[in-house]
């Protein structure tokens, strides 16, 4: 079966770097993306990575290693705002999106 | 640029009654457009896709259907709510390129709540 795996909940504090890792188990690979979702709000798009290596975009930068089925988004300077549910999604063979649970990140002053 | 339209924000249906949530997108041509439903503490769950006027893929059995009467419309359908069609529900287009479908953007969201 497709799987992807990213921790249920995480803290960090203000002004820290929190890193949010994502690991997947998909038929077939066409990108993986990450979203941010505030609670009771619609997703919105971070990050697209399908080669391997670092994604830079201001405070947040996303890596991927199609070999180890392995991602990480990375928040710097870490804002209040940035508390919010972080997803990890594979896009596959089928080119269909493979959802991962999502990543509660809770920041704390 | 492109936007898309999602409603009610909100809704209380009781068991048994009809359902008709409806998605516009706009600013684009053919887009692919995507029902979702997203559990408290899940990830989001693919109900329906289309790639085109009157075509519609199911990934999931239930008693939801949706249609696509024109190219930018995207509705979702029950004849019957059950209690376990509770759920937060999300509409979604992507664009088709040469190199593989975009990004998908979401509408607001409907929160649905059966009782």
């Amino acid at each position: 079966g497709q799987n992807i795996d990213q921790p249920t909940e995480m803290t960090a504090t203000e002004g820290a770097i929190v890193q949010i890792n994502c690991t997947y188990q998909t038929s077939g690979f066409n990108g993986l993306f990450w979203y941010q979702q505030h609670a009771g709000e619609a997703p919105t798009f971070l990050s697209y990575n399908v080669l391997d290596g670092l994604e830079e975009k201001g405070r947040f930068s996303s890596f991927l290693s199609r070999s180890k089925g392995y991602s990480y988004l990375l928040l710097k300077e870490l804002q209040m705002k940035d508390s919010a549910s972080y997803l990890c999604a594979v896009r596959d063979s089928n080119y269909q999106l493979i959802w991962g649970a999502g990543t509660k990140l809770i920041i704390k002053p | 640029s492109q936007t898309i339209h999602q409603w009610p924000a909100t809704l209380v249906q009781p068991v048994g009654s009809p359902l008709s949530l409806e998605c516009t997108v706009e600013g684009t041509s053919n887009p692919n457009l995507y029902w979702y439903r997203q559990a408290a503490g899940r990830g989001l769950q693919l109900l329906f896709y289309s790639v085109g006027i009157g075509q519609i893929s199911s990934e999931v059995p239930q008693n939801l259907s949706a249609s696509r009467p024109q190219d930018r419309q995207f509705i979702l359908s029950s004849k019957k709510l059950l209690l376990s069609d509770s759920g937060f529900y999300l509409c979604a287009w992507s664009a088709f390129t040469i190199r593989g479908d975009t990004e998908a953007f979401f509408g607001q969201g409907t929160r649905l709540t059966v009782v």
